[in-house]
């Protein structure tokens, strides 16, 4: 089975950068998704990581480390409209299933 | 062009009624997805679809629960004897395969359901 951890709530500044960390047990790992979703609304896409590293994106990176478990997804110049549930989600065994976090609900503060 | 959508939007049922919940994914998509999520929570696999084919439906909670993709296009999802704990939002996706690695799900707004 798999097992993801993520923080339930995080605090910002408008403006400033903000890491949101996801840990994970899981076997047969194919790769890990960060999914945005605002309250009341689908989950959409932000980014896949396959390889460790970080890719970036914008305003927005994503950091994977397979050996250690561990994604972080990054946001930087933080707008009011961030504010939202960012859901990590890994893809793992032999198909398109894909387990998710319960989500770290982030607030951006003025 | 048009997303994921699903109806209806929002459905009040009395316990012990039979739901079902409409999907329409994106047009030429093979695969389907359908989620329960839980307020404060992230979504939690129920079943999958590629064409017509269910897949694997590990994640129905019970055999109250069935769901169908007659024609590889539209997803029903019935819920007989809706039960209390049954309420929650259903989320449809539909996956389009990405250049490497599983397919990219777009989902639909959801079905928000509430059993009374």
């Amino acid at each position: 089975g798999q097992n993801i951890d993520q923080p339930t709530e995080m605090t910002a500044t408008e403006g400033a950068i903000v890491q949101i960390n996801c840990t994970y047990q899981t076997s047969g790992f194919n790769g890990l998704f960060w999914y945005q979703q605002h309250a009341g609304e689908a989950p959409t896409f932000l980014s896949y990581n396959v390889l460790d590293g970080l890719e970036e994106k914008g305003r927005f990176s994503s950091f994977l480390s397979r050996s250690k478990g561990y994604s972080y997804l990054l946001l930087k110049e933080l707008q009011m409209k961030d504010s939202a549930s960012y859901l990590c989600a890994l893809n793992s065994g032999g198909y398109q299933k894909v387990t998710f976090g319960t989500g770290t609900k982030l607030q951006v503060i003025p | 062009g048009a997303g994921v959508s699903q109806s209806p939007r929002y459905k009040v049922a009395k316990r012990g009624q039979d739901v079902a919940l409409r999907c329409d994914p994106i047009s030429g998509h093979v695969s389907l997805f359908w989620y329960q999520q839980a307020l404060g929570q992230g979504p939690e696999f129920l079943t999958y679809f590629q064409n017509e084919a269910q897949l694997d439906k590990s994640g129905l909670p019970s055999d109250r629960f069935f769901a169908e993709r007659p024609e590889g296009s539209v997803s029903t999802l019935k819920i007989q004897r809706t039960q209390q704990e049954d309420s929650a939002v259903y989320l449809c996706a539909s996956g389009s395969r990405r250049l490497a690695g599983p397919y990219e799900q777009y989902f639909g707004p959801g079905t928000r359901l509430t059993v009374t």
